[in-house]
């Protein structure tokens, strides 16, 4: 069991729709993150949460961090075939040395 | 401004044989980093070097090591590899010194995809 669960694995959406992908944890973060991998490359930083109930939003894209700091959700409104790659999600605690921790990975394929 | 390179971008190795795979950044941060990345796993970390000069163990140091270089370089050494190595590696960097110095954001390069058979 990993210690960041993201759900779900796969999503497969129609152009214009909209999406949520979700990352559960037991345990408390100091901060979260998401990045977006796409093939061949490298993650990319999307944003960073850092309060409990913290919303920031990115243009289509709402990011969540939970009350309690053990979850997180990434919303995508009127998705693109550009949103279509790996998402995932990182959490940093302090417990563990602020190293971070990622999640298995949401993979998101938008047809046009 | 490259940013962060890796190489090479593949490889294939026989199981014993060794190799090192070479990063570089050109932002002049202080931390680097090097991940593994499995289907469904997310990213796992390998080792780190949180300054020029120091290196530490992550999550799954187990059959590497590692070489800080200087503050630009950091390389990761496969001395006997073996087919659980075949993965997608990271080399990754941040600005701060250590974890704990913001910001906590962290610069990927593009990956090396590895093979062992």
């Amino acid at each position: 069991t990993q210690l960041l669960e993201q759900s779900p694995q796969f999503l497969s959406i129609q152009e214009g729709e909209n999406l949520t992908v979700y990352c559960n944890s037991s345990s408390v973060f100091s901060s979260l993150q998401w990045y977006r991998q796409e093939p061949g490359e490298g993650p990319v930083l999307l944003v960073t949460v850092v309060t409990g109930g913290e919303v920031k939003k990115l243009k289509r894209l709402t990011f969540q961090f939970g009350d309690a700091r053990k979850d997180s959700s990434l919303h995508i409104t009127a998705a693109q075939p550009g949103d279509t790659g790996l998402y995932l999600c990182a959490g940093a605690r302090w417990a563990a040395g602020n190293k971070l921790t990622f999640g298995g990975g949401t993979r998101v394929l938008v047809k046009p | 401004n490259a940013g962060v390179t890796q190489t090479p971008k593949f490889q294939v190795l026989k199981t014993g044989q060794s190799m090192t795979l070479q990063c570089a950044q050109d932002m002049n941060h202080n931390s680097m980093y090097w991940y593994r990345q499995d289907p469904g796993m997310g990213l796992r970390l390998i080792y780190y070097s949180a300054s020029e000069g120091t290196t530490d163990k992550g999550e799954v140091p187990n059959g590497y090591n590692v070489s800080r270089l200087n503050k630009r370089e950091f390389s990761l050494r496969l001395e006997s590899a073996a087919p659980s190595q075949t993965s997608v590696y990271f080399c990754a960097s941040k600005p701060g010194q250590g974890f704990f110095s913001p910001p906590n954001e962290q610069f990927f390069g593009p990956g090396t995809r590895l093979t062992v058979l």
